[in-house]
């Protein structure tokens, strides 16, 4: 069964560092989307994104995030300038028929 | 704002009984309603989409219901077991394809045999 999968699993990075999360969505679903789970909080919105654009984000997607589709299969989330609030599980899913199919999920930890 | 509540961040009951799981909303009238099932240091699960216009979606052993009057959703498991232990989440969303999801802080159900 085709599945999203989320490299790396694991991201150490110093503050003022710049990440990338990497994303492969099942290949036939046209939209994907990122969020972001905090140890022990909730599943957070992040962006939403359909036909190379950015359809809906949420405030935390500030200027230091962004997201781009650069081969027709990667779907990645940059962070510019790690803050220490942005570790968290970070969680990829595309979209079937109002069905979102979760990634295993990143787990980034800002020092 | 939009807010989402899950009735209890905890619910334990006996191998075989019904759990149910409640979801409620304020400022938001959502296109459909959606159940996760999500396991330690796992991404979430989806189990079942409930529409605006539906009022009950079963699936073998869940059933989910959707009040918009109310603006709550039940999530039933029927003959519960062990397996069924885990945190699940409410999820709601708007109209457009890609619309913003909020999801609910989750109850964390425990099966005991």
């Amino acid at each position: 069964e085709p599945e999203v999968t989320q490299t790396p699993s694991h991201q150490v990075t110093q503050m003022g560092q710049e990440v990338i999360l990497r994303c492969v969505p099942i290949s036939n679903h046209l939209y994907f989307y990122w969020y972001r789970q905090i140890l022990g909080q909730k599943v957070e919105f992040l962006v939403s994104f359909y036909n190379n654009e950015i359809s809906e984000k949420s405030e935390i997607f500030d200027d230091q995030f962004s997201v781009e589709r650069p081969d027709g299969s990667n779907f990645t989330l940059k962070i510019r300038s790690t803050k220490l609030e942005d570790s968290a599980m970070y969680f990829c899913a595309s979209v079937d028929y109002n069905e979102q199919f979760f990634g295993p999920g990143t787990r980034l930890t800002v020092l | 704002s939009q807010k989402i509540e899950q009735n209890s961040e905890a619910l334990n009951i006996q191998e075989g009984k019904t759990a149910t799981l409640t979801c409620n909303y304020t400022n938001y009238s959502p296109a459909y309603l959606q159940w996760y099932r999500q396991d330690p240091g796992r991404g979430p699960v989806f189990l079942l989409l409930i529409r605006e216009n539906e009022k009950e979606k079963r699936k073998e052993r869940l059933k989910v219901t959707f009040d918009t009057t109310l603006k709550q959703s039940l999530f039933h498991i029927t003959a519960s077991q062990p397996a069924d232990s885990a945190t699940y989440l409410c999820a709601l969303a708007g109209y457009s394809s890609a619309s913003k999801i909020i999801f609910g802080s989750g109850t964390r159900l425990s099966i005991r045999p």
